[in-house]
């Protein structure tokens, strides 16, 4: 069963501490991505990756750097954690080939809930 | 802007069957997904259109019309296990995926 996982269901820091959110992917994707997800508001996009060592900045990157030094492996890191990164945050990876419903599906990991005080 | 417009709530009574409507402004058009999510779980794949139609799958069917920007996945004989958030996302003309809020489905007895 193909899987992506996320190493912290649950975590709660304190304002400023440094974070760290892995994920991990048993596929082979190339592609792997970062989302946040709040309530009333659709997935945004924080980062993304098409390659080993290769990150672009989504929609919203402020406040977040991340790190792909093997293909399987994506790593979140908030360097400075604040109140108003408190969310869910949802990290996904797709082969970038389009599968038998025509269409390139992201895999999902079950997420990372963060609280930050 | 772009933007994906979904119901917030909706309730159905199991064994009828719902509507989840989505409608869209976005630049450029390359495909449309619903996604289902459970509370607390991932969101799981589960239809794509990308041309006008009805596409059908088991229960659950999503229709697309592209010069209206409008979707529907359409559920039928509810079961209880069908209560979920579905998420509607489009793919815009730089193949970026734009997502909607989501439209959680309460399902009762």
């Amino acid at each position: 069963d193909v899987k992506v996982t996320q190493s912290s269901r649950y975590l709660v820091k304190r304002t400023g501490e440094k974070v760290f959110l892995e994920c991990v992917q048993d596929m082979d994707h190339e592609n792997m991505f970062w989302y946040r997800q709040d309530p009333g508001l659709g997935l945004r996009l924080i980062y993304f990756s098409y390659d080993v060592k290769m990150k672009e900045k989504g929609d919203i990157p402020e406040g977040y750097s991340v790190s792909r030094e093997k293909k399987e492996r994506f790593s979140l890191i908030l360097e400075s954690a604040s109140t108003n990164q408190t969310s869910m945050y949802l990290c996904a990876s797709s082969s970038g080939q389009e599968g038998d419903s025509g269409a390139n599906v992201l895999t999902f990991g079950a997420g990372s809930r963060l609280t930050v005080l | 802007g772009q933007n994906i417009d979904q119901p917030t709530e909706m309730t159905a009574t199991e064994g009828a069957i719902v509507q989840i409507n989505c409608t869209y402004q976005t630049s450029g058009f390359n495909g449309l997904f619903w996604y289902q999510q459970h509370a607390g779980e991932a969101p799981t794949f589960l239809s794509y259109n990308v041309l006008d139609g009805l596409e059908e799958k088991g229960r659950f069917s999503s229709f697309l019309s592209r010069s209206k920007g409008y979707s529907y996945l359409l559920l039928k004989e509810l079961q209880m296990k069908d209560s979920a958030s579905y998420l509607c996302a489009v793919t815009d003309s730089n193949y970026q995926l734009i997502w909607g809020a989501g439209t959680k489905l309460i399902i009762k007895p």
